[in-house]
């Protein structure tokens, strides 16, 4: 298994303003998975992250709106800019890990809760 | 769009089996059936997955139709701490290991 780390676990924010979602992997993985999960909503990814390359981003989403670092294999960062209530979410990171027999499973992170005044 | 079908919600008694079930049929062939549940105020949880043939683990079982059209998760002793929403996925090599989440089925275990 992998164990997944997120800070901050929770922030309020004013608009306008960004916020820096941190995840910490305990083992170094090629890719990390970004998802938003809106209130009452499932949860649509964002972006893939892989180490030294650009992110990937889904339909929908923006490298000016959630830029991504991914400095090394255990670490990545979303970035909620200018920040409006809509962005109001839970923010999770997954990284797949090897399961056997070829597949591979998704293990997240606790999430961080974003509420934006 | 979400290639699986679920109910939106359930609810079972504690002690008793909880059987999920999910449409997919329009499957393709290297598709697997994958579930995952999220706990309340918790990031997803992977439970099982399988191809074709049924699987079975420490959490659940995996019953896949032989047409693998459709699958049914089955919890065989349910606890109020399985109160989850429970999510099947397909996942294949097109899909780069991207998971897409439909809205699942909410589970409640009544005590």
């Amino acid at each position: 298994s992998a164990v997944i780390s997120q800070k901050p676990s929770r922030d309020i924010c004013q608009r306008g303003t960004s916020l820096t979602i941190q995840c910490q992997v305990d083992s170094q993985v090629t890719m990390m998975f970004w998802y938003r999960q809106q209130p009452g909503q499932s949860l649509t990814l964002i972006a893939t992250a892989n180490q030294g390359s650009e992110a990937t981003y889904e339909s929908g989403f923006v490298i000016d709106k959630f830029p991504i670092s991914r400095p090394n294999l255990t670490f990545s960062t979303l970035t909620v800019s200018n920040m409006s209530p809509e962005d109001s979410s839970i923010y999770l990171c997954s990284v797949p890990h090897p399961s056997g027999g070829g597949e591979e499973t998704q293990y997240f992170g606790p999430g961080t809760r974003l509420l934006v005044l | 769009d979400a290639k699986t079908t679920q109910p939106p919600s359930m609810d079972c008694a504690e002690g008793r089996a909880a059987n999920l079930p999910c449409n997919h049929s329009t499957i393709s062939g290297n598709e697997y059936v994958y579930w995952y549940r999220q706990i309340h105020s918790q990031g997803p949880q992977y439970i099982i997955h399988g191809l074709k043939n049924n699987e079975t683990n420490e959490m659940a079982s995996l019953i896949i139709t032989e047409d693998r059209k459709s699958s049914t998760l089955i919890l065989p002793h349910a606890t109020l701490r399985d109160t989850a929403v429970y999510y099947c996925i397909l996942v294949g090599k097109s899909s780069g290991d991207k998971l897409t989440f439909g809205t699942g089925t909410r589970l409640a275990v009544r005590p």
